[in-house]
This record gives structure tokens, sequence and C-alpha cells, in this order.
């Protein structure tokens, strides 16, 4: 089955930083790689997403690049702001879905 | 997207009881429905998919007779966790996926269940 990577567990960034979470997998027939943020309490929600034919997705503040070569990809988050601060999943979905570990991201005012 | 509810929100009870979580699609008709189980500070992890009128399939190392399953409906599915430990504490999150061919996945608001 696929496995996923998520690093790192935590991240904390000041106000207006960048942030950056990668995600790594294994199954070469995973083609679908979502990113969803909880905030505590509360269902995740999905942010982002990119297909295996796309290298590179941006929406405002928030872009994923893909390597399908290297069956990685990543969540880059801009000018990061204090209600960014949750926990973000990656996921790949082949057959069904795996998620990531999680990152617990907290922005710092 | 997909609108999905889940219901209670929350839920304490006695250890030894049977609580049952529903987790309803209310905007389109959902052959598979997700259950994930979620502990503090970790991920998501599958417990079984949820088939109308047939049986869940359960991942590895989830109990079929603890944690049944019930799919009546294309709106509508259920889990019923038995004769509840306090181990069995935890968020339980349903899901279903998107239009065919979209693979998104939609959450319910999650079921946070204590067992005393």
């Amino acid at each position: 089955g696929e496995n996923v990577e998520q690093h790192p567990s935590t991240l904390s960034v000041q106000e207006g930083d960048s942030a950056v979470i990668k995600c790594t997998y294994s199954d070469s027939a995973s083609n679908y790689f979502p990113w969803y943020k909880q905030e505590l309490g509360k269902r995740p929600q999905l942010i982002i997403d990119i297909r295996s034919n796309v290298g590179e997705k941006k929406d405002q503040r928030i872009a994923v690049t893909l390597n399908k070569t290297a069956k990685h990809f990543s969540l880059h988050i801009t000018e990061t702001q204090p209600e960014d601060s949750a926990v973000y999943f990656c996921a790949a979905n082949g057959n069904q879905f795996y998620f990531g570990t999680g990152t617990s991201l907290t922005v710092i005012p | 997207g997909a609108v999905v509810s889940q219901h209670p929100s929350w839920v304490i009870c006695k250890s030894g009881t049977s609580v049952k979580i529903e987790c309803r699609s209310l905007d389109f008709q959902a052959t598979t429905m997700f259950w994930y189980r979620q502990f503090p500070k970790q991920s998501l992890m599958l417990m079984a998919t949820s088939n109308e009128g047939s049986k869940a399939t359960y991942e590895q190392g989830v109990e079929k007779d603890k944690f049944l399953i019930n799919h009546a409906s294309l709106t509508l599915s259920t889990l019923t966790v038995t004769s509840a430990h306090p181990e069995d504490s935890s968020f339980y999150i349903c899901s279903v996926s998107g239009l065919a061919g979209a693979g998104e996945l939609f959450f319910g608001e999650g079921s946070r269940l204590t067992v005393l």
C-alpha cells in the first residue's frame, strides 16, 4: 500500500514569513494530492490540491508543487498570518486516501 | 463540494454501552462513505469503507464486531461503537468522495467520543 511521510511535525514561523511543508509518497499509481487544514476539534478542510499531470498550482498565498519522479510534493504558504495556525495534512490518493502524519503550524504575531 | 453532516458532534458514555454515530450526505447520493479515527495530535486513520447495500470493508486491525457499520441508504451511513471502553475514546470522522473522477474528500464535522 501507499506510505505517506510528512515533515516537519511542528513548524513555527513569524507572521509574514513563509512556511513550507513537505510530503513523500511511495505508490507511483497515486495521482491526486490534496492538502487539508484542520483546526482544533474541527473537520479537515481542503485548501489546495494537485493532480499528477500538473507540476505546480497556486491559489493566492498558497501553492503546491509536485515532483512525480521523486514522489514528493510540498505546500508553500507565503505571507503567513496568525489565522494560518492549524494542523496541515497532506494526502495521496490512488485507490484510497492515505494521509500524512500532520504538521502543526504556529504563526507568531 | 459535497455537504456532509455528522451527528452527534460529541458524546460521553459509560464503559460497556454502545454509541451510534450518523453520517449523512446532504446534497448527493454517496454509494461509498469512509470512516476515520483520529487520536489527539495524530493523523486520520482509515477504519473502514462503507458501501451502500453491502458489507463494509474494514482496514487491517479494525474489529468488525466492535465497530459496526451500516450503509442502508445512499445518504446515510452509521458507525456503532459496541461495548465501548475508555480506549475507544477518540474523534471519529466520516467522509464522502466527490463527484466521480474528481477525487476530493469531504468530511463531516466529526464526533468526539469520550468513554468513562
